[in-house]
């Protein structure tokens, strides 16, 4: 079956504009993870959909970042006012159940602010 | 909070031959889960082995086996037989077993290299 897919999958943006980007999770997996990879570090947790319940945005970076999960299942995290520091792999993971114990990740979108 | 540690930036290994790519994490749960990933040029993250923690036996998974030394805090990798195509960045991760948000803390990966 189909795997997790992101878009786009390059993103090339001016400091200061606002981006989005898109996540397809597996067809009836209900949670749901983004994270955030920069240069030369490891994935850092962003935020967790988890069905219907409040999401656990902890590891949002700033109010300037926001996502949301519409339907239970695609997800798009939104970046306001993007400075060059966003520049990294925005990576979403998808997984079956709650406790279930693989993450099941997309291909990733490389964001570039200019 | 939990932190994953992977002290080795980049690693290097003959063909054929066997490599240790080394993690030490720090908690104070006793009920958790530990992973490898491995992530090409690709760029998609792929499971390779998981090990929990209140299992003792090491986990394998065909060439790739842990060591998990629990009081140590300790997880490393074991690569047997490594193949050209086993070069890769290698993750290293911990998820909490339950409770709260399950999201996963990484080490910031080691570079493998495998020369033929």
């Amino acid at each position: 079956g189909a795997g997790v897919s992101q878009s786009p999958s390059n993103k090339v943006t001016e400091k200061g504009k606002d981006v989005e980007l898109r996540c397809d999770p597996i067809s009836g997996h209900t949670a749901l993870y983004w994270y955030r990879q920069s240069l030369g570090q490891g994935l850092e947790f962003l935020i967790y959909f988890q069905g219907n319940s409040a999401p656990d945005k902890s590891g949002l970076p700033s109010d300037r970042f926001s996502a949301e999960r519409t339907g239970g299942s695609v997800s798009t995290l939104t970046i306001q006012r993007t400075q060059q520091e966003d520049s990294a792999v925005y990576l979403c993971a998808s997984s079956r159940t709650r406790g279930s114990n693989e993450q099941f990740f997309g291909p990733g979108t490389r964001l570039t602010v200019l | 909070a939990q932190t994953v540690t992977q002290s080795q930036p980049e690693m290097s290994v003959q063909e054929a031959e066997t490599v240790t790519l080394s993690c030490t994490y720090d908690t104070s749960e006793s009920d958790y889960y530990l992973f490898w990933y491995k992530q090409p040029p690709s760029r998609q993250m792929i499971l390779v082995i998981r090990q929990e923690a209140y299992k003792q036996q090491n986990a394998t998974e065909n060439r790739f086996s842990v060591n998990f030394q629990k009081a140590a805090k300790s997880f490393s990798l074991k690569i047997s037989d490594s193949q050209l195509g086993d070069a890769a960045m290698y993750f290293c991760a911990y998820r909490r077993s339950q409770g709260g948000s399950e999201k996963l803390v990484f080490g910031k990966g080691t570079k493998l290299t495998v020369n033929p």
